[in-house]
């Protein structure tokens, strides 16, 4: 079955230092990856996919993520971190399956950022 | 604005009374989905709709219901809440296919006493 697996629950780094938040994955196929981000109070929103192609993906807010079939990982990552980045992030796979695309998400890392 | 419209933002409710939650989307999406979210657990699907009156269940479907009557609109039901039920519930949709693009609503937190 597929799952997807973040095995830091929480991560607490200082502004301006870098980022990586873990991500392992579960897929039979070719997988549908995706990080999303919500900050306190708010809904999810879309950091970056991946599909296909270039196994390093670009994101908004300066985030970005590599894809590693042979590690079945997407890792998440962030050269300097902003005090705005606190929030949670999911990992997630896409399971495209009789005719519907579902997303499965891992647990969640909160980030917290010290000043 | 494309969004995905969620009311209310917060419910407290009593065990055993009837509550819907509304989900409207003005991206003419196909797909839409509920998910609920609980600490450490992630977000975990509950019901989903492909199309108009296309309904199926997803991962923890027991307890609620849903209903897809029009293209915009996908209201969660709970006909008789339980304190198990306390959660924050979010609304998605997609245009479907292998576009995986899903918007999320801003949340729903309910507590069931």
């Amino acid at each position: 079955a597929q799952s997807v697996t973040q095995p830091d629950i929480h991560i607490t780094v200082s502004e301006g230092a870098s980022l990586e938040l873990r991500c392992n994955y579960s897929y039979g196929a070719t997988p549908y990856l995706f990080w999303y981000v919500q900050s306190p109070g708010q809904g999810l929103q879309l950091l970056l996919k991946y599909f296909s192609g270039d196994t390093l993906v670009q994101g908004i807010k300066g985030f970005e993520a590599e894809f590693k079939r042979s590690q079945s990982s997407f890792n998440l990552r962030k050269p300097s971190v902003h005090w705005s980045d606190a929030a949670e992030y999911f990992c997630a796979v896409g399971s495209f399956s009789g005719g519907y695309n579902k997303l499965i998400f891992g647990a969640g890392t909160r980030l917290a950022v010290h000043p | 604005e494309a969004q995905v419209t969620q009311n209310p933002r917060y419910l407290i409710t009593v065990t055993g009374k009837k509550l819907t939650v509304t989900c409207s989307q003005n991206m003419n999406h196909e797909y839409m989905s509920w998910y609920r979210q609980d600490p450490g657990l992630g977000l975990r699907q509950i019901y989903y709709s492909m199309n108009v009156e296309v309904t199926d269940k997803g991962d923890v479907p027991e307890g609620y219901k849903v209903s897809r009557k029009e293209k915009r609109n996908f209201p969660l039901i709970l006909e008789s809440p339980s304190p198990n039920q306390t959660s924050l519930y979010f609304c998605a949709s997609s245009p479907g296919g292998e576009s995986y693009g899903y918007t999320f609503g801003s949340g729903t937190r309910l507590t069931v006493v």
